[in-house]
């Protein structure tokens, strides 16, 4: 079974800064992929963005990136020049996948951490 | 852009009553699912359901759960006899295939007094 840790579960940010949210996870698959998902106060659930286990290269999307540390089991999320709108819940999951990548099984989440931009 | 779509937005229900959450998932997706937010608390997965049937479910989804894609279009979860611990958000999600990321429907927010 997956496991995904959220341990900041609240975080703060001066618009325009940089912050970095961290999860760490635990599994015993070989591949697998990791998501970012953000969810405002309306609940919607946005994915922000996606890493496949078996690259190597960080993933980024615009002023999202991420540090995937495979050793580690540590996916932290990167926010620069914070916006105000990006305050939401964040949160972390994680899908197995076979070996030539393909996966249809659950995500599982982390507890999720509550990121305010201040202006 | 095709996106997944969830009705009701908001269902008030008294314990004991059965509830029907419904989902269009995006047209040419194959794999469907439904998770539980309760307020505050991360995001479980309840079910999977793949060509007509459930291929994996959670401890969550017991006997009171039940779902059903009764058209070529619609997906939906029932709950026959709403507890007060019922009361939490529904997300439908869907996924063309295996190299696809889950897509969110916005979420019912079911409420049981």
């Amino acid at each position: 079974a997956q496991t995904v840790t959220q341990s900041q579960p609240e975080m703060s940010v001066q618009e325009a800064e940089t912050v970095t949210l961290s999860c760490t996870y635990d599994t015993s698959e070989n591949n697998y992929y990791l998501f970012w998902y953000k969810q405002p106060p309306s609940r919607q659930m946005i994915l922000v963005i996606r890493q496949e286990a078996y690259k190597q290269q960080n993933a980024t999307e615009n002023r999202f990136s991420v540090n995937f540390q495979k050793a580690a089991k540590s996916f932290s999320l990167k926010i620069s020049d914070s916006q105000l709108g990006d305050t939401a819940m964040y949160f972390c999951a994680f899908i197995a996948a076979n070996a030539g990548g393909t996966s249809y099984g659950k995500l599982t989440f982390g507890q999720g951490t509550i990121l305010t931009v201040h202006p | 852009e095709p996106e997944v779509t969830q009705t009701p937005s908001h269902q008030v229900t008294q314990m004991g009553q059965e509830v029907i959450l419904r989902c269009v998932p995006i047209s040419n997706h194959l794999y469907f699912y439904w998770y539980r937010q309760i307020l505050g608390q991360k995001v479980e997965f309840l079910v999977s359901f793949y060509n007509n049937e459930i291929s994996e479910k959670s401890e969550i989804f017991d006997d009171q759960f039940s779902v059903e894609r009764p058209d070529g279009s619609n997906f939906t979860l029932k709950i026959r006899s709403t507890k007060l611990e019922d009361s939490a958000m529904y997300f439908c999600a869907s996924v063309a295939g295996g190299r696809d990321e889950q897509y969110f429907g916005p979420g019912t927010r079911l409420t049981v007094t």
